[in-house]
Parts: C-alpha cells; structure tokens; sequence
C-alpha cells in the first residue's frame, strides 16, 4: 500500500525559503520507473505542477518558477524534499506531493493529503 | 508547454444523468492523458489514466476516450458522490500541465 506524507512548515515570510519534505510508504523511489512529484493549489485555484524527480535522479521543473525551486532525493529515508526559494504571499497554497509511476502512464496515482502553506508580506 | 484547456468549467446535473467532460491539448499527447477527482479539502484521485484505462477501485460508471488532442472524461449515471471538481493532465512531457478543472454541481 503507498502512502505519502508532506510535512513543513505552515507559515513563512516573504523572501524566506520554504522547505517541505514528502515521506513516503510502500515503494522505493529507486526503482525503475518510479517518480514523485510536486503539485500546489491556491485556494480556489487549480493545480499546478512544480516539480519531479525521477528513479534515475531525472529532475524536472516547471519553467515559470524553475529559478526558485530545487527537488532532491533521499531513497535510505523513504523521502522527496522540494525547496521554493524567495517566497511571495502569491506561492500561498496546498502542497501536495504524488507517486508518479510507468504502470499508469506517469499519471499522479497516489497523493499525500496536502500541506497548506501561507505566506505573509 | 502544452496547454490543457477544458469545457465547461462548470455544469449542473441531475442524480442518474450521463455527464460529459471535454479536455483539448495544445498538441498531440498521444494516449498520455489522466483525469482526477477533487472534492473540497480533500487531495485529487486519480479515475483514469492512459485515456481510458480506469484506476484500481474507480466505479466503472466513470470512462475515458480519445487520443491526439481531443478527449472525453463521461459518468454513466451520476451519483451523489460524484460532485465534484474534475481535472485533465498530461503526462506527455514535462512540465506536466492540468486542465483548469470542471466542477460538476447538484441540479
């Protein structure tokens, strides 16, 4: 069974770093094939990916904020940490991060419960 | 990027209707498209992937269909359960992109 856990900080200031890591159950982010991936939503918005990294240490980003964001690996911890530098009360939102796998299609198949990060001015 | 664009962004539906989302992408995606369910506060569920193969434990009253640029996400008979917000995703390419959701609201 795969489960997935975000955990971070709830409150950040403008211009700080927000760091938040995904915990994850029942995979190996070391496999072929395997991915995890960052998605955010701000409240009353849709979602929006920012980033994967990939078994391989493939990384990917979303290029309107690729200068901001660093996504790293640590396979001993069960852990995908995503940072997103110079926050703005704009980046407020829901963080999630998501199992992304080759048995469906490199779709989202399994998320964690979100985390909701506010930013203030 | 490739652009996912959705219709409509809202529709309102009776109990036991046939309801059917559209999703268009800015260029051929192959079969390489998802869709998802979120119902406040919760996180999105994955119902289908690959176009039209449905995920583990998704009532087979939810189908998908389509390939290229064009697709279809439709319920058979909605359920009270059902409403919610529907998105479209493809994963093509990177950066991975949704649609701008439809949330599909009691009549």
């Amino acid at each position: 069974q795969i489960t997935l856990k975000e955990s971070g900080p709830t409150l950040v200031k403008s211009t700080q770093t927000l760091t938040l890591t995904c915990t994850f159950t029942g995979f190996s982010v070391s496999t072929s094939g395997v991915g995890v991936g960052w998605i955010r939503q701000p409240p009353g918005k849709a979602l929006e990916w920012l980033a994967l990294i990939y078994w391989d240490d493939d990384k990917r980003y979303s290029p309107s904020l690729k200068n901001r964001l660093t996504i790293t690996k640590d396979s001993s911890k069960n852990q995908v940490v995503i940072t997103v530098a110079n926050m703005d009360p704009v980046d407020t939102a829901t963080y999630y991060c998501a199992h992304s796998g080759i048995n469906t299609s490199y779709s989202f198949d399994h998320w964690g419960q979100g985390t909701l990060v506010t930013v203030s001015s | 990027d490739i652009q996912m664009t959705q219709s409509p962004s809202s529709l309102s539906a009776y109990v036991g209707d046939r309801v059917t989302i559209t999703c268009r992408a800015s260029q051929s995606i192959n079969s390489y498209l998802n869709w998802y369910q979120q119902k406040p506060g919760k996180a999105p569920k994955l119902l289908i992937y690959a176009a039209s193969s449905l995920q583990s434990g998704v009532p087979s009253r939810f189908s998908g269909s389509g390939s290229g640029t064009d697709f279809a996400l439709s319920i058979s008979s909605l359920q009270p359960e059902d409403f919610a917000t529907y998105y479209c995703q493809q994963s093509y390419d990177t950066p991975r992109t949704f649609g701008q959701g439809t949330k599909v609201e009691m009549k």
